[in-house]
């Protein structure tokens, strides 16, 4: 059961444009969601978060949107940098005095061209 | 501040073997965190240490274990390796009941 889903594998978008990264979940218990992205023989980089009470954070270049009732949540990166160029994953997480795992989503290879 | 490092970098086993991958924590943090990531996959959940003990464990066999050190350096070992097992696999560390994991850079596992 896949319940962080990015539908779209792939995404190309021409330098100084809007990438627009989305991502949709089944669990209503989800309370925080992060993103996250991943060169090749490199670990995750966290780039932003927004907490389940929000529907916007920014930061920079970097700015995350949360629908609940439609279960889904978007990154925007405005302007894309050719440096963007990376794998994007989606993680959700539940706070709980019991520690706190992250479910990702399979990931969206971004390519910003020149 | 240092950041989460991981050892080895990459590693060759057999079926049948075992392995021990080893990972320090970001200085401060007292959770740590390990997740398996397949090729094509994102990172699967399969345990989390907190003050020495296990606080939490995805869907991973019993074959699957860990340590946490006082130190909040951790262990991943895996025994009775299987072909499946060969992944990159990710330590996290953060703080407990906080939201952000911070990653290490993955040990490369390949079993053979």
């Amino acid at each position: 059961d896949q319940q962080v889903k990015q539908n779209s594998p792939s995404l190309s978008v021409q330098e100084g444009r809007i990438s627009i990264l989305n991502c949709d979940y089944t669990n209503s218990m989800f309370d925080y969601f992060l993103w996250y992205k991943k060169y090749p023989a490199e670990g995750p980089t966290f780039l932003i978060s927004i907490s389940s009470i929000k529907d916007k954070n920014e930061d920079g270049r970097f700015t995350v949107f949360l629908n609940k009732s439609a279960k889904h949540l978007s990154l925007h990166i405005v302007p894309s940098q050719p440096g963007d160029s990376a794998v994007y994953f989606c993680a959700a997480g539940i706070l709980t005095g019991g520690g706190n795992k992250l479910t990702f989503g399979t990931g969206t290879q971004l390519k910003v061209e020149l | 501040e240092t950041g989460v490092t991981q050892s080895p970098t990459h590693l060759i086993k057999t079926r049948g073997q075992q392995v021990t991958l080893r990972c320090s924590s970001q200085s401060g943090h007292n959770t740590v965190s390990w997740y398996q990531q397949a090729l094509g996959q994102g990172p699967q959940f399969i345990f989390q240490y907190y003050r020495e003990e296990e606080n939490g464990r995805g869907n991973f066999p019993p074959r699957f274990s860990g340590l946490q050190f006082p130190n909040y350096s951790s262990e991943l070992n895996v025994n009775a390796l299987e072909l499946d097992d060969s992944a990159l696999y990710l330590c996290a560390s953060s703080l407990v009941s906080r939201e952000t994991q911070y990653f290490g850079p993955g040990t490369r596992l390949l079993v053979l």
